[in-house]
């Protein structure tokens, strides 16, 4: 158990459909990451951010936004969903933005599913 | 172009024994390289993090081996177990993306497969 927990596990919904996928990070953790694994494929960097604040971003489509909140908790918004963002997608935390050291804990993953 | 070349593919072995995975990276300039496990449908879990300066990093039955004249690196497991059956990531993050700190980008990695 990493210490990071996602919810909800498993989200089945439409194409066209809205949905928000929720990420607490580990106690003391500032930095929250979201990734998207799609079937067969690496995990590809989506958005990050630290303290509140967005500090990097990656491969996220504009229909695709984030948030964290005061309490560090962090939320991936999903609009207008497609077949294609059928997808796990996993969230990871670390103490800090930076340095060689700075290790990433991943959640066990939301799967999303869109018919 | 900044690239991570993992071998093999996949591997089947019988538990017990031993084996060995290889990275090539052209990235450069590099920060550190990661080696992570990730089970099915599950989230990675980091193994080793080795900076440019480190030779081999251990992790239980897991050692990383890091040759940056070469950008080469290993990872050797130990008297496999079932469990071990997983996908193994080499990760190679480039110096000006904080070593890691903006994000990660994970290659299929080689997908192993412990036999009892």
């Amino acid at each position: 158990d990493s210490g990071v927990t996602q919810t909800p596990k498993h989200l089945i919904t439409a194409t066209g459909q809205r949905v928000t996928l929720r990420c607490s990070p580990r106690s003391g953790d500032l930095s929250v990451y979201w990734y998207q694994q799609s079937l067969d494929q690496g995990l590809q960097f989506l958005i990050q951010y630290y303290n509140g604040e967005e500090r990097a971003k990656g491969n996220i489509l504009e229909r695709f936004s984030a948030q964290q909140f005061p309490d560090l908790h962090s939320e991936l918004n999903l609009s207008s969903l497609e077949l294609g963002d059928s997808a796990l997608y996993f969230c990871a935390s670390s103490v800090d933005g930076g340095g060689d050291y700075n290790e990433q804990f991943f959640g066990p993953g939301t799967r999303l599913t869109v018919l | 172009k900044n690239q991570v070349e993992q071998s093999p593919q996949s591997l089947i072995i019988l538990e017990g024994k031993n084996c060995t995975l290889q990275c090539n990276y052209t990235v450069s300039p590099f920060s550190n390289l990661r080696w992570y496990k990730q089970d099915t449908g599950r989230g990675p879990v980091s193994l080793t993090i080795m900076t440019f300066s480190e030779n081999t990093k251990s992790n239980g039955r897991y050692t990383a081996t890091l040759d940056a004249d070469t950008k080469q690196s290993s990872l050797h497991i130990t008297a496999s177990q079932l469990s071990d059956s997983a996908s193994y990531i080499c990760v190679v993050p480039p110096a000006y993306s904080g070593g890691g700190a903006d994000g990660l980008t994970f290659g299929k990695g080689t997908h192993l497969i412990i036999q009892p």
